[in-house]
């Protein structure tokens, strides 16, 4: 049971490249989220898809588009990076109902360096 | 986030003491509180959700406390041990329904043998 996958692990990329980061569970989730994580910032959410087919802003969104492909898979798309976006991006999924109430799983995050 | 802090950045306790963790919320009214565990270079994983109602939770050697009035979360690990050493991320339901959780900053415990 992989839970929920992130690829790739690693990656670095020059400013103003673009990149996809690519989310897949296999819990049969409705809920899915996208954080990115800074020293001395803690767990700040990016953007998130209460159910296939929707999509809200988070705290941070500015940057980054998402598309919910499908109920499996949520992706994170930086379409002109900047160093400020140098960040260790985690994916989560939760179950249906409130979200607020059902436990978050986690993949275990890109490392992403931008020069 | 700064509507939530976590009692300090880290904590240094001896293996098979208590440690206790902090998590104070202001100017809100969460109806949960999830507690999550995270080791370097991993995703925080889930360990205890307390409902407003609940006062108390227990999981094996860890017990957390919610306490609406002084809008406070407390986790404990009794006998503690150095596989305990991890950062610990508490995430209040800051405001209530159909939203996202909001994370603490954390507190990195380390266990010394």
């Amino acid at each position: 049971n992989a839970g929920v996958t992130q690829t790739p692990k690693f990656q670095v990329l020059k400013t103003g490249q673009s990149m996809t980061l690519q989310c897949a569970q296999d819990m049969n989730h409705n809920s899915m989220y996208w954080y990115r994580q800074d020293p001395g910032m803690g767990l700040r959410l990016i953007y998130y898809s209460a159910s296939e087919g929707t999509t809200d802003k988070g705290e941070v969104p500015n940057g980054y588009n998402v598309s919910r492909l499908n109920k499996r898979e949520f992706s994170l798309r930086l379409e002109s990076a900047a160093p400020s976006q140098t960040s260790v991006y985690f994916c989560a999924s939760s179950a249906s109902g409130t979200p607020s109430n059902q436990p978050q799983h986690f993949g275990d995050g890109t490392r992403l360096s931008i020069l | 986030s700064q509507k939530i802090e976590q009692n300090s950045e880290a904590l240094n306790i001896q293996e098979g003491k208590t440690a206790t963790l902090t998590c104070n919320y202001t100017n809100y009214s969460p109806a949960y509180l999830q507690w999550y565990r995270q080791d370097p270079g991993r995703g925080p994983v889930f360990l205890l959700l307390i409902r407003e109602n609940e006062k108390e939770k227990r999981k094996e050697r860890l017990k957390v406390t919610f306490d609406t009035t002084l809008k406070q979360s407390l986790f404990h690990i009794t006998a503690s041990q150095p596989a305990d050493s991890a950062t610990y991320l508490c995430a209040p339901d800051l405001y209530s329904g159909n939203t996202p959780l909001v994370f603490g900053k954390g507190t990195r415990l380390s266990v010394i043998a």
